[in-house]
């Protein structure tokens, strides 16, 4: 089977540092995406890996280990509009993406 | 430039009716993709196109559900005979393909079903 978990929700506060982990079990692996999603908005893209390692963009990074199936993305000097649902995804066969259910990260001043 | 658009934004049907959802992918993008995402929930693949062969429609929950893009642009999703539990938020992405791998997610459409 399937299957892509992350925690349901999380807090912080401004200024602080997030990281949101997600494992993955799915029968092919052709990368991870990381997309952020505001309430009754389009998800819209963070970060893809496909290779171990870090990726770093501005206040973002994500991090992927495929031989432990497992990502994080790291979000710095958080803000207000940071708060929103991250969503996990794994690009299993080159087509279609598989998503988890989504982190509601809620950023309080 | 532009990106995915779809229409209508929100959809109130009758259970029963037929409804019909749009796509305009970013232009010159060639696979399309649509999704269906439950409230709280992550989107769950329902289709997928390369230009305007059909490649994937196993997502599709039932025989109501159906898809075209007859010349490789535009597509539509239609749903027969709505039932309450097709409420949902069914959002359509593409993808440049030949190097991108990133899709790019329209607004989604909300359709409820009373």
């Amino acid at each position: 089977g399937q299957n892509i978990d992350q925690p349901t929700e999380m807090t912080a506060t401004e200024g602080a540092i997030v990281q949101i982990n997600c494992t993955y079990q799915t029968s092919g692996f052709n990368g991870l995406f990381w997309y952020q999603q505001h309430a009754g908005e389009a998800p819209t893209f963070l970060s893809y890996n496909v290779l171990d390692g870090l990726e770093e963009k501005g206040r973002f990074s994500s991090f992927l280990s495929r031989s432990k199936g497992y990502s994080y993305l790291l979000l710095k000097e958080l803000q207000m509009k940071d708060s929103a649902s991250y969503l996990c995804a794994v690009n299993q066969a080159g087509t279609a993406l598989i998503f988890g259910k989504g982190t509601t990260l809620s950023v309080s001043s | 430039g532009a990106g995915v658009s779809q229409s209508p934004r929100y959809k109130v049907a009758k259970r029963g009716q037929d409804v019909a959802l749009r796509c305009d992918p970013i232009s010159g993008h060639v696979s399309l993709f649509w999704y269906q995402q439950a409230l709280g929930q992550g989107p769950e693949f329902l289709t997928y196109f390369q230009n305007e062969a059909q490649l994937d429609k196993s997502g599709l929950p039932s025989d109501r559900f159906f898809a075209e893009r007859p010349e490789g642009s535009v597509s539509t999703l239609k749903i027969q005979r709505t039932q309450q539990e097709d409420s949902a938020v069914y959002l359509c992405a593409s993808r440049r393909d030949r190097g991108g791998y990133e899709q790019y997610f329209g607004p989604g459409t909300r359709l409820t079903v009373t």
